[in-house]
């Protein structure tokens, strides 16, 4: 069974629109991240929202996470070409020695046109 | 302020040859994270060190794979007698500290064998 598991799997959108993708996991978590990666490079951390937190922003991105539902939902506002990209959520289980491990889910292909 | 170095950044092995994958941490970045991707799918994790330690294993593979961080050096995931389902990009993370701490990925390196 998959722990981080986004939908939808592909978005296209217009430039300027706004963008929300859904991650569901399984387990408790410590905390949960979301990160981008530009096709062919490595990953770019965007947010981390802990599990006693309710919602996170950072510039254009917006977070929440609903630790009763297990799930959480990255907002991109006034999407821009440059956001084009696949996203993923990772979460880092509570408890345990080694709780640095991220789970990753299989992502979302965000697709923004100019 | 150089980022998570990884190389070599493409790598292609016979079957049955050993792959050495190298990764150097950023600048004051004690805990180093392995993981694997396969195409069109999210990062699996492989492992998680510590200078000179190995924290958690549990996604590596039994045979063929180890992974090393000695006290001086980069970090090593050696793979022995790679076969065709070793091809995947070999990605390495770091974070100042394990736990609630975003890791800063490398770009990875892509393994192909032949």
């Amino acid at each position: 069974s998959q722990q981080g598991e986004e939908d939808p799997q592909a978005l296209s959108i217009q430039e300027g629109e706004n963008a929300t993708m859904n991650c569901s996991y399984k387990t408790s978590i410590n905390n949960l991240q979301w990160y981008r990666q530009n096709s062919g490079r490595g990953l770019v951390h965007l947010i981390l929202i802990r599990s006693n937190e309710r919602e996170k922003h950072s510039g254009r991105l917006r977070v929440t996470l609903d630790t009763s539902k297990k799930s959480s939902s990255l907002l991109i506002t006034a999407s821009r070409a440059a956001d084009t990209a696949s996203y993923f959520c990772a979460t880092a289980n509570a408890g345990g020695t080694s709780y640095g491990k991220l789970t990753f889910g299989q992502g979302t292909i965000l697709t923004v046109h100019p | 302020n150089a980022g998570v170095m990884q190389n070599p950044r493409h790598l292609v092995r016979r079957r049955g040859q050993e792959a050495r994958l190298r990764c150097s941490p950023m600048k004051g970045h004690s805990h180093v994270y392995w993981y694997r991707q396969l195409p069109e799918e999210g990062l699996k994790f492989m492992v998680y060190l510590q200078k000179e330690n190995i924290i958690d294993e549990s996604g590596m593979p039994k045979e063929r794979f180890s992974a090393e961080f000695p006290k001086e050096g980069p970090s090593i995931l050696r793979i022995q007698q790679v076969v065709r389902g070793d091809s995947a990009a070999y990605f390495c993370a770091s974070s100042v500290k394990g736990g609630d701490q975003p890791q800063h990925f490398g770009d990875g390196t892509r393994l192909s064998i032949l």
